[in-house]
């Protein structure tokens, strides 16, 4: 089936530091997403990606989805300790069935004060 | 108005017991979605409900796993015998339309341990 290669798998930063991270899939995705999971929280939608070559911003995140449409990135400046959790991307099936997301194994932040 | 409610939290359970985990979607929200994370890897999809129906269920890995949303609101995943590779943590989430991203919400998930 289809994956999602997310990278780095573990990312330990300064606070201030910007922080970036990728997905990469062999597979085209119409819909790119970033999440972000809290401890003992389910993922929270940070950024959807529709139009390759998009570039969106949501405070200090910033993604692109890629012109092939087979990847994207999430930049995140001046990391603050707030930001530590485990960032997903996630993909939707051409064609597939509605609301079908496929994941990335996730990278986990970690902010030192 | 209140988020995707998923009970219990945590279950630890022994090999060849039965679990049932519950799922209470945003209310009116007739797509109801069950993933899973098995420790260190990706969230996987599991099954996709319109209202009552399931839409698609590609996901459950095999006839243990069965879910069910009687009357299309709350949803339960029974897994009968559970094994060791069972173990994860079971998201739900829930939206009003069928591939309405951006209302996709997720609830807190169940984390399962077979032991």
């Amino acid at each position: 089936g289809q994956q999602l290669n997310q990278s780095p798998q573990s990312m330990f930063i300064q606070e201030g530091e910007d922080v970036s991270m990728n997905c990469t899939s062999s597979s085209i995705f119409n819909t790119w997403l970033w999440y972000k999971q809290d401890p003992g929280e389910g993922p929270v939608l940070l950024i959807a990606l529709y139009k390759a070559g998009e570039l969106t911003s949501n405070g200090r995140l910033t993604a692109q989805f890629g012109i092939t449409r087979k990847d994207s990135f999430l930049n995140i400046s001046a990391s603050i300790p707030s930001d530590v959790g485990i960032y997903f991307c996630a993909g939707q099936n051409y064609g597939g069935s509605q609301g079908n997301l496929i994941f990335g194994k996730g990278t986990k932040l970690s902010v030192k004060p | 108005e209140a988020g995707v409610t998923q009970f219990p939290s945590h279950s630890v359970i022994e090999k060849g017991q039965t679990v049932t985990l519950r799922c209470d979607p945003i209310s009116g929200h007739d797509n109801l979605y069950w993933y899973r994370r098995v420790m260190g890897k990706e969230i996987k999809f599991l099954l996709h409900f319109v209202k009552e129906s399931k839409q698609d269920e590609s996901g459950m890995p095999n006839n243990r796993f069965l879910a069910e949303r009687t009357g299309g609101t709350y949803s339960t995943l029974k897994v009968q015998p559970a094994e060791l590779e069972d173990s994860g943590v079971y998201f739900c989430a829930s939206s009003g339309r069928t591939g309405s991203l951006s209302g996709y919400t997720f609830g807190s998930g169940t984390r399962l341990t077979v032991v």
